[in-house]
């Protein structure tokens, strides 16, 4: 398996522009986990999918994201319009459902999408 | 909010010595904790857990301990080897999974 791919690695834009990023899961795992990680704070969760469902969004900033699972092996984070306080390195992970309720809990990560809004 | 809490940005040892990396929570509902360790331009990956209901879980040279009524717990590398050099996120699970900010650890031959 190739692991949890996203794309793009790097992507510079200006302020007001709309943003894209992609993630492909691992193949079988039912969850899916969008992070974004800064100087500032870490690692945090924005949001995370079950089976293609938005479980919990409350870590999304403000209404300028949005995330969407359209099937099993791909979703988007979306940021209109960009601004320069989003510049961070999005990731992306997944687990698989058996391993998660069972309480193994382990998360592959993607090499993550570094954004740079100028 | 910070629901779990690395304090030391940064750690630098010397080969062969003891690593300790520490890291403190506030929700006494977590009841896994992980931690995950990061090279440059690559995603975290995973590298050793401990459930709620242990107080240590050692993988050779690792070994995380924990104590819960502190709400504390921490990461042992010995003997640390330079390659071990990279960020160590602290995580936490109860219905999803949280991180502290990570801290940098370098270990200097």
């Amino acid at each position: 398996d190739a692991g949890v791919i996203q794309s793009p690695r790097h992507e510079v834009t200006e302020m007001g522009q709309e943003v894209t990023l992609r993630c492909k899961p691992i193949s079988g795992h039912d969850y899916l986990f969008w992070y974004r990680q800064t100087m500032m704070r870490g690692l945090e969760l924005l949001i995370y999918f079950n089976n293609n469902v938005p479980i919990d969004d409350s870590g999304m900033p403000e209404d300028r994201f949005s995330a969407k699972m359209p099937n099993a092996s791909f979703s988007t984070l979306k940021i209109q319009p960009s601004e320069p306080r989003d510049s961070a390195v999005y990731f992306c992970a997944s687990s698989p459902a058996g391993s998660w309720d069972a309480g193994a809990n382990v998360l592959t990560f993607g090499a993550g999408s570094r954004l740079t809004v100028l | 909010d910070q629901q779990v809490k690395q304090n030391s940005p940064s750690l630098s040892v010397q080969e062969g010595r003891i690593s300790i990396l520490n890291c403190d929570y506030t929700n006494s509902m977590f009841d896994y904790f992980l931690w995950y360790k990061k090279y440059p331009a690559e995603g975290p990956t995973f590298l050793i857990s401990i459930s709620s209901i242990k107080d240590k879980n050692e993988d050779g040279r690792f070994t995380v301990f924990l104590n819960k009524s502190a709400k504390h717990l921490s990461l042992h590398i010995v003997p640390s080897q330079p390659g071990d050099s990279a960020v160590y996120f602290c995580a936490a699970r109860r219905n999803d999974m949280r991180f502290g900010a990570g801290t940098r650890l370098t270990v200097k031959p």
